[in-house]
């Protein structure tokens, strides 16, 4: 089963519009963690937020903000004021801190985000 | 210069041959990982280590081999590289400890193309 899903393949946002990305995922793991990340074409991954299961608050980190619902199991990326910059593809992950603290990522298939001037 | 460095950046190669792909981390990190990403995929995981005794498969671990020469250093062997291996490569490192919200650090990737 998909631990990591990612429905939106693909989206469309008009420059200095906010635009949320959608992740939703699935563990039995009561202590796990949620990482967005930021691929632009030239591939490098650049990690954007971080959001923990005993957070009771949402992440926030600059125009980045994630819509942490655990009950709903859904860590949704919301991008305020969209950049021309912003275009790239959106990955979301999660590390489970189980038995064998491998810390491995967990990824999902990814959602390219264009922005419109 | 960045914190994790990986070499070379492009290989085109052919079917057939070994190919080896070197990571090297300035972070002082315990834990490394390489990932595979195949064109418009996330990111799979082929190997981590955790010190340089402890080496261990990822999801698709099968077609390859690793070697983690010191806490620094983790490269990835492809012995007989065929034409599905062509993919996107990532080495990343993590600090270790417990519940932590330190992400992976990941290098610029390496391109690798097989014919």
């Amino acid at each position: 089963a998909q631990k990591i899903t990612q429905t939106q393949p693909g989206m469309f946002v008009q420059e200095k519009e906010a635009v949320t990305l959608d992740c939703t995922y699935d563990t039995s793991d009561p202590s796990y963690g949620l990482f967005w990340y930021k691929q632009p074409s030239s591939g490098e991954m650049i990690f954007l937020i971080y959001q923990g299961s005993y957070d009771q608050q949402n992440a926030t980190e600059g125009r980045y903000s994630l819509n942490f619902q655990k009950a709903r199991k859904s860590a949704n990326l919301v991008i305020s004021a969209s950049q021309l910059g912003d275009s790239a593809m959106y990955f979301c992950a999660m590390r489970e801190f189980g038995m064998d603290s491998s810390y491995k990522l967990i990824f999902g298939s990814g959602t390219r985000l264009l922005v419109r001037p | 210069d960045a914190d994790v460095t990986q070499t070379p950046r492009n290989r085109i190669t052919k079917t057939g041959k070994r190919i080896m792909l070197e990571c090297s981390q300035t972070k002082g990190h315990d834990r490394m990982y390489w990932y595979r990403q195949d064109p418009g995929l996330g990111l799979q995981l082929i190997y981590y280590s955790f010190d340089v005794k402890d080496i261990n498969k990822g999801e698709i671990s099968d077609g390859y081999s690793v070697s983690r020469q010191a806490q620094a250093k983790f490269s990835l062997s492809l012995e007989s590289a065929i034409p599905n291996q062509t993919a996107l490569y990532f080495c990343a490192t993590s600090d270790i400890g417990g519940y932590s919200n330190q992400p992976q650090h990941f290098g610029d990737g390496t391109r690798l193309s097989i014919l």
